[in-house]
């Protein structure tokens, strides 16, 4: 079965900083991860995901990730916070016939 | 173009009811997907539709629950004599492929809540 593991429920950094949330993943097969982002009252929105093509991912809004098998790490990263990217952010990887399985999902603060 | 579209927005019930959530995904999307957003579960896959064929039930929370996908087009989620532990934001996702390499467009969700 696949799993994944956000670290840090709330992560707040101030405006301009660098912007770092973590995952990381458990898998029996080589996995498909996705990033996605949700804002207040509105649906999930692709950010990037990873299909075993290219190990460093670029996404919308400037935000990048890098699979690493030897950590089973997909960190979502981006060089400068901007107020606009205030929101929850959720990694999930491809489960199969069961869908996607989501981490629990991290806050983002930014701080002006 | 249009994307997933869900309805109603939001939903309260009193226990013991029933309710009929709708999801009408992207025209030609062939796979559709229901979750369930909720404070203590997080995000979790309910049942995935692949066109026309029997879906797989084991995901569902309990046998209250269940869902039918007519013509290959619009879901409909029922939950019978609902529970306060129901309460959740029901998702709704669509697929242009299935598996994983189809990337999954979702609704606004329906927020059901149960008195």
């Amino acid at each position: 079965a696949q799993s994944v593991t956000q670290l840090g429920s709330h992560v707040s950094v101030s405006e301009g900083a660098l912007v770092l949330l973590r995952c990381n993943y458990s898998s029996s097969v080589p996995p498909y991860l996705f990033w996605y982002v949700q804002y207040p009252n509105q649906g999930l929105q692709l950010l990037l995901k990873y299909t075993s093509a290219a190990t460093l991912v670029k996404g919308i809004n400037g935000f990048e990730a890098e699979f690493k098998k030897s950590e089973t790490s997909f960190h979502l990263t981006k060089p400068s916070a901007h107020m606009s990217d205030a929101a929850e952010y959720f990694c999930a990887v491809w489960g199969g016939a069961d869908g996607l399985t989501f981490g629990k999902g991290t806050h983002l603060i930014i701080q002006p | 173009g249009a994307g997933v579209s869900q309805s109603p927005s939001n939903k309260v019930t009193e226990k013991g009811k029933d309710v009929e959530l709708r999801c009408d995904p992207i025209s030609g999307h062939t796979a559709l997907y229901w979750y369930r957003q909720s404070l203590g579960q997080g995000l979790e896959f309910l049942i995935y539709f692949q066109g026309n064929s029997a879906p797989d039930k084991s995901g569902l929370p309990s046998d209250r629950f269940s869902a039918e996908r007519t013509g290959g087009s619009v879901s409909t989620l029922t939950i019978q004599r609902t529970q306060q532990e129901d309460s959740a934001v029901y998702l709704c996702a669509s697929s242009l492929l299935s598996g994983r390499a189809g990337e999954q467009f979702f609704g606004p969700g329906t927020r059901l809540t149960v008195l």
